[in-house]
């Protein structure tokens, strides 16, 4: 399963609202997740199943959709919120990742 | 709080094998599936495949015929065997667990660089 990203890379100021799109090449059902990857460090878990907050996660951060497609909404953009931010479906086998979208400092 | 480390050659010569080890900490290898990710420089994230703490194994096709994924629950450790390497295997490789497939790769090691170069 082909998991497009949209924009690929986008530019923004803090206090931004941000929206990243995620759209599958066939149906997932909720089995996507989003990660935020910093500059040199490890990916880090924000939503799983396509809308729910993993633990320790700012509010600021939602998601939604199902099906084929997906979103990413950051509400207020924080200056630790310039990341990379991947999709991955989870669905079916393999397991697949979004190209990345890179949110920059405007 | 569950720690996750990757360990291993960051060096290896082309046609051999990779192989990695990944150190599980405050907590336990079992009831939980254990992934390997990689990243190639300045790529994307690619899923390489996982293992449940019971020894069933996943693995993704484009790397199926020279991966092997191991674990070891008396050490509380898993591996990674990939062999065969190119240049195209040069990348950061991550160890991961998984609850289940509707919760995502909640804890990531902190990624260990590996270069295939003669």
């Amino acid at each position: 399963i082909q998991l497009t990203q949209s924009p690929s890379s986008l530019s923004a100021s803090v206090g931004d609202r941000v929206t990243i799109t995620c759209r599958a090449s066939q149906g997932i059902s909720s089995y996507l997740a989003w990660y935020q990857q910093s500059p040199g460090k490890a990916p880090k878990l924000l939503i799983y199943a396509a809308y729910t907050l993993q633990s320790g996660v700012p509010s600021r951060f939602s998601g939604s959709g199902s099906g084929t497609d997906f979103t990413l909404t950051i509400s207020s953009l924080q200056p630790e919120d310039f990341a990379t931010y991947y999709c991955q479906q989870l669905n079916s086998y393999p397991w697949t990742f979004g190209q990345g979208t890179k949110v920059e400092i405007k | 709080q569950l720690q996750l480390q990757e360990s291993g050659p960051g060096l290896v010569k082309p046609s051999e094998t990779l192989s990695l080890t990944c150190s599980v900490s405050g907590g336990s290898i079992s009831n939980y599936f254990w992934s390997w990710i990689r990243q190639p420089p300045g790529e994307g994230l690619e899923w390489i495949g996982y293992i449940s703490y019971s020894g069933s194994t996943n693995y993704n096709p484009s790397l199926k015929s020279r991966v092997t994924i191991s674990v070891d629950t008396s050490k509380n450790q898993f591996s990674l065997k990939l062999n065969s390497v190119t240049a195209a295997d040069t990348a950061v490789y991550y160890c991961v667990r998984c609850t289940s497939s509707w919760f995502g790769l909640d804890v990531w090691g902190q990624g260990t660089t590996v270069t295939v170069s003669s």
